[in-house]
């Protein structure tokens, strides 16, 4: 089955910069994308989304760009705060509307440095 | 709305007993998810719920493991009898129809240790 290919790195940035997460995704096919946030000790907590015909979302500090060309997706923090410090998840969905079952990435663990 | 529910947050219990976790979803949403996190395998979704319907069980590891969702504010999904493969953390999930989105919103977990 598809698999969204990410393995878990780790991102270590200054409180104040800005941060850039990746996450390739393997089904040419999906159309829905999702950002998530992970706490250590809570469950998932959503970020923002974006579908196929969509290039560009933006949401409070934060920026999600896809590349369906090369099956990328980024996540933008702008002015990273020690609370941004996370487990950060993609996840890939095709028809979204019907299909309920995201194909979630492995996660990558960003560490802000006061 | 208080979010989905999940109960117990932890549960430590020995191999062969049964476990039993529980959710409760945001009221209004049509969708319940099961899934299990590890560091090995990440987040794997373990079936789905549509108006109290399982839809996609594909997930379910083995025979050992069943869900039910008898109303559509409550879900558990069983273990039985338990092993420590299956220490893991459960989180439970809901969302709602419509809009071409999948927005699932997450539970606090359920810690499993299976000793």
């Amino acid at each position: 089955g598809e698999s969204v290919g990410l393995h878990l790195p780790t991102l270590s940035v200054q409180e104040g910069d800005n941060s850039i997460i990746n996450c390739a995704y393997s089904n040419s096919a999906s159309d829905y994308f999702i950002w998530y946030k992970q706490e250590s000790g809570k469950g998932p907590q959503f970020i923002i989304d974006i579908r196929s015909n969509m290039d560009k979302r933006q949401g409070q500090r934060v920026t999600v760009l896809l590349n369906k060309t090369v099956k990328h997706l980024s996540l933008q923090i702008a002015a990273t705060q020690p609370g941004d410090s996370a487990v950060y998840f993609c996840a890939e969905n095709y028809n979204a509307g019907n299909n309920r079952k995201l194909i979630w990435g492995l996660g990558t663990s960003l560490a802000v440095n006061p | 709305d208080a979010g989905v529910i999940q109960s117990p947050r932890h549960e430590v219990t020995e191999m062969g007993q049964e476990v039993t976790l529980r959710c409760k979803p945001i009221s209004g949403h049509d969708y319940l998810f099961w899934y299990r996190q590890t560091m090995m395998r990440g987040l794997e979704l373990l079936i789905y719920f549509n108006n109290n319907v399982p839809i996609d069980d594909s997930g379910m590891p083995e025979d050992r493991f069943s869900a039910k969702m008898p109303n559509a504010s409550f879900s558990t999904l069983k273990i039985q009898p338990s092993e420590p493969r299956d220490s893991a953390v459960y989180f439970c999930a809901s969302a709602q129809a419509g809009g071409g989105k999948n927005i699932q919103y997450f539970g606090a977990g359920t810690r499993l240790s299976v000793l």
